[in-house]
């Protein structure tokens, strides 16, 4: 099993739909995790961080973490075409602050 | 801002070449990382370091070393480029504490020949 899965992509959502992006990871001492979005030639920045089991929000976007079933989701309201990103989650384990990161969601919102 | 820097966003050396790559962070950051990024594969460590000369391999350190002779400074040497380290290199960088918010460059696309 890897260590970090996230739904295979592409996904591809119409405007203004909820886009659903998963992941899942097996180190049950993974502290917090990370959701980075990525844009086609640049680095990877971060969107979201939760530690703590359930939502938590911010603008359009809603994290979701449940540790006991270890995932740990993104949801993009209303969504617009300038989501249209790789996005990638990133668990945090216990040694000096590494992230493992999944190998990424493609994500098109077409108009 | 948090500013990560990396010497070049493109690069082409040849089979067999010493390759450095440089990293330079102005935010104070303990921690700093070294990854690569290939289709498919996502994001992968290379090394990493979490104070001024200390070192630790992550899940690909084979053909890489690294030098942190300053807290701001981390650089990744390819000893003997080979083409299969043509990939998009991505450095990093972290507080050891608080939230762990990993910052990154802009990234070096590097092309072995």
């Amino acid at each position: 099993q890897k260590e970090v899965e996230q739904n295979s992509g592409p996904l591809s959502v119409p405007e203004g739909a909820i886009a659903s992006l998963n992941c899942t990871y097996s180190d049950r001492g993974s502290q917090s995790f990370f959701w980075y979005r990525q844009y086609s030639g640049k680095s990877p920045e971060l969107i979201m961080f939760i530690y703590s089991n359930g939502d938590k929000e911010d603008g359009r976007f809603t994290a979701q973490l449940n540790k006991a079933s270890q995932y740990v989701s993104l949801l993009i309201r209303d969504s617009q075409p300038s989501d249209s990103a790789t996005y990638l989650c990133a668990p945090r384990g216990t040694s000096y602050g590494k992230l493992t990161f999944g190998q990424g969601t493609i994500l098109t919102v077409h108009p | 801002d948090v500013k990560v820097t990396q010497s070049s966003r493109y690069l082409v050396k040849r089979t067999g070449e010493k390759v450095f790559l440089e990293c330079v962070q102005d935010m104070d950051h303990e921690n700093m990382f070294w990854y690569r990024q290939d289709p498919g594969l996502g994001l992968r460590l290379i090394y990493f370091s979490y104070d001024v000369k200390m070192k630790e391999k992550g899940d690909i350190p084979e053909g890489y070393s690294v030098s942190r002779e300053k807290k701001e400074r981390f650089s990744l040497i390819l000893e003997s480029a080979s083409t299969n380290q043509t990939s998009m290199y991505l450095c990093a960088s972290s507080f050891s504490a608080g939230t762990y918010e990993q910052y990154f460059g802009p990234g070096t696309r590097l092309t072995v020949t």
